[in-house]
């Protein structure tokens, strides 16, 4: 069956550190993926999207790769700040290329 | 670009009730996506219109659900006869026309509670 797993513990960094997230799937052959994130109440914001063909994707301090043979995406955030304290989600396209399937989403809290 | 809306922010029903939700998307994306996300969870794709058209409807939509976009603009979502395991966030969101991978823009939900 499909699958798309995210860190499944809570990431808990120091503000300035990097925090680093994993999204892994299986039995997808997705053409991109993408990242977004979520506040508490909201719906999740769009952050980046890679494609098949690209090994890795950069915007301000954040930075995704993406590796088709290993099946993974890591997300990192670069010198976090506590406003960087959010649920973050990948997603997948499916065969439709319209419909995204997503991750349960990892959660990180930059401290001061 | 005024963001996608929803409205109510929040329902609570008694099982049973029959509730409707309603989306507004950004006004050039001709297509729209209602998605459902519960405590832990990513969103679990529910249906999809190109314009008017309902293109899918995700097999986990029970025939309580119904969904509609007259005339290719706003949304709306009925789920008819609650119950209690249709508490969730309600997310609808749209995306612009022509390209795929277009990425989706998101409203902030309407929570429902079925008690």
């Amino acid at each position: 069956s499909q699958k798309i797993e995210q860190n499944s513990e809570a990431l808990n960094i120091q503000e300035g550190k990097t925090a680093t997230l994993t999204c892994n799937y299986t039995n997808y052959s997705p053409a991109y993926l993408q990242w977004y994130r979520q506040d508490p109440g909201r719906g999740p914001v769009f952050l980046l999207l890679i494609r098949e063909n690209e090994k890795e994707k950069r915007k301000e301090r954040l930075k995704v790769t993406f590796d088709t043979t290993l099946k993974q995406s890591l997300f990192h955030i670069t010198a976090s700040q506590p406003a960087d304290s959010a649920t973050y989600l990948c997603a997948l396209d499916t065969l439709n290329d319209y419909k995204l399937s997503f991750g349960a989403g990892t959660t990180v809290t930059v401290r001061a | 670009d005024t963001g996608v809306s929803q409205n109510p922010r929040h329902k609570i029903t008694k099982r049973g009730q029959n509730v409707t939700f309603r989306c507004d998307p950004i006004s050039e994306h001709n297509r729209l996506y209602w998605y459902r996300q519960t405590l832990g969870q990513g969103p679990e794709f529910l249906t999809y219109f190109q314009n008017e058209a309902q293109l899918e409807k995700s097999r986990l939509l029970s025939d309580r659900f119904s969904a509609e976009r007259p005339k290719g603009s706003f949304s709306t979502l009925e789920i008819q006869r609650t119950e209690q395991g249709d508490s969730a966030m309600y997310l609808c969101a749209s995306s612009r026309p022509g390209t795929n991978n277009s990425p989706l823009h998101f409203g902030n939900g309407t929570r429902l509670t079925v008690t």
